[in-house]
C-alpha cells in the first residue's frame, strides 16, 4: 500500500536558525511530491512541487528551499527562519494509479520564536 | 489571482441540518473537482470528487452539485453530526499538468448538537 511519512509533527525555532522538514512515501515508485504551507485558520498554499528527482519547482518567492535526493525523498529547508515562516506544513503525493487525486500526509506544526 | 472561490467563511449548522459549501471557478480547462475535509492538527483528507461529466455525485451524506455553465460546485452535507465539524477545501484541477490543484479558501464548519 502507498503511504507517506512526515516529521517532525512539531517544532519550535528560534528567529535566523535553519530549518529542515521531511516527507518519505513508499508503495509506488515516482510520484509527484508536493510541500503546502497553511497559515493558522487560512488556505492552502503551495509552495514546491517535485516530478522526479532533483527536479523542483517553486510557487512562491521565499526564503525557504526544496530538495528531492530521492525518488521516495522530499525535503523542505531553510538557512534562517523568520517569524512568518510559522505554519503548518504539509507534504502531499500524487502517485501513478492515484488519478488526479493528491493525497496529505499529518502535517508539520512549525512555531518560529 | 484566487481561480477558485470558495464560500461561506465559516458556517454554523445544526445537528440534522444540512450544510452547503459553494465554490466557483474561472478556469474552464479545470476537470476534476475534489472536496477534502480537515480536522484540526491534521492533514486534509479526500471526501469526494466529481468530473464535468456528470452533475452530481453522491457518497452517503455527502453530495457534489456541479453546474457547468455556471462553473460552480457545491457540497452538501446531508444530516449534518457534530463529527462533521472540520474545514473543508474545495480545489480543481485540469488535465494531467502535474495535477496541480488550486484549492479554494477553505469553510470552517461547526456542527452544534
Amino acid at each position: 500500500s502507498q503511504t507517506i511519512h512526515q516529521w517532525p509533527a512539531t517544532l519550535v525555532q528560534p528567529v535566523g536558525s535553519p530549518l529542515s522538514l521531511e516527507c518519505t512515501v513508499e508503495g509506488t515508485s515516482n510520484p509527484n511530491l508536493y510541500w503546502y504551507r497553511q497559515a493558522a485558520g487560512r488556505g492552502l498554499q503551495l509552495l514546491f512541487y517535485s516530478v522526479g528527482i532533483g527536479q523542483i519547482s517553486s510557487e512562491v518567492p521565499q526564503n525557504l528551499s526544496a530538495s528531492r535526493p530521492q525518488d521516495w525523498q522530499f525535503i523542505l529547508s531553510s538557512k534562517k527562519l523568520l517569524l512568518s515562516d510559522s505554519g503548518f506544513y504539509l507534504c502531499a503525493w500524487r502517485w501513478q494509479g492515484s488519478g488526479n487525486t493528491i493525497y496529505f500526509g499529518e502535517g508539520s506544526w512549525l512555531t518560529v520564536v | 489571482q484566487q481561480q477558485v472561490k470558495q464560500s461561506p467563511q465559516s458556517l454554523i449548522v445544526q445537528k440534522g441540518g444540512i450544510s452547503i459549501i459553494n465554490c466557483a471557478y474561472e478556469n474552464t480547462a479545470f476537470d476534476y473537482f475534489p472536496w477534502y475535509q480537515q480536522f484540526p492538527g491534521k492533514g486534509p483528507a479526500l471526501l469526494i470528487a466529481i468530473r464535468p461529466d456528470v452533475s452530481e455525485k453522491k457518497e452517503g451524506r455527502f453530495t457534489i452539485s456541479f453546474n457547468k455553465s455556471a462553473k460552480q460546485f457545491s457540497l452538501h452535507i446531508m444530516d449534518s453530526q457534530p463529527g462533521d465539524s472540520a474545514t473543508y477545501f474545495c480545489a480543481a484541477s485540469k488535465g494531467n499538468a502535474g495535477n496541480m490543484l488550486t484549492f479554494g479558501g477553505g469553510t470552517r464548519l461547526m456542527v452544534k448538537p
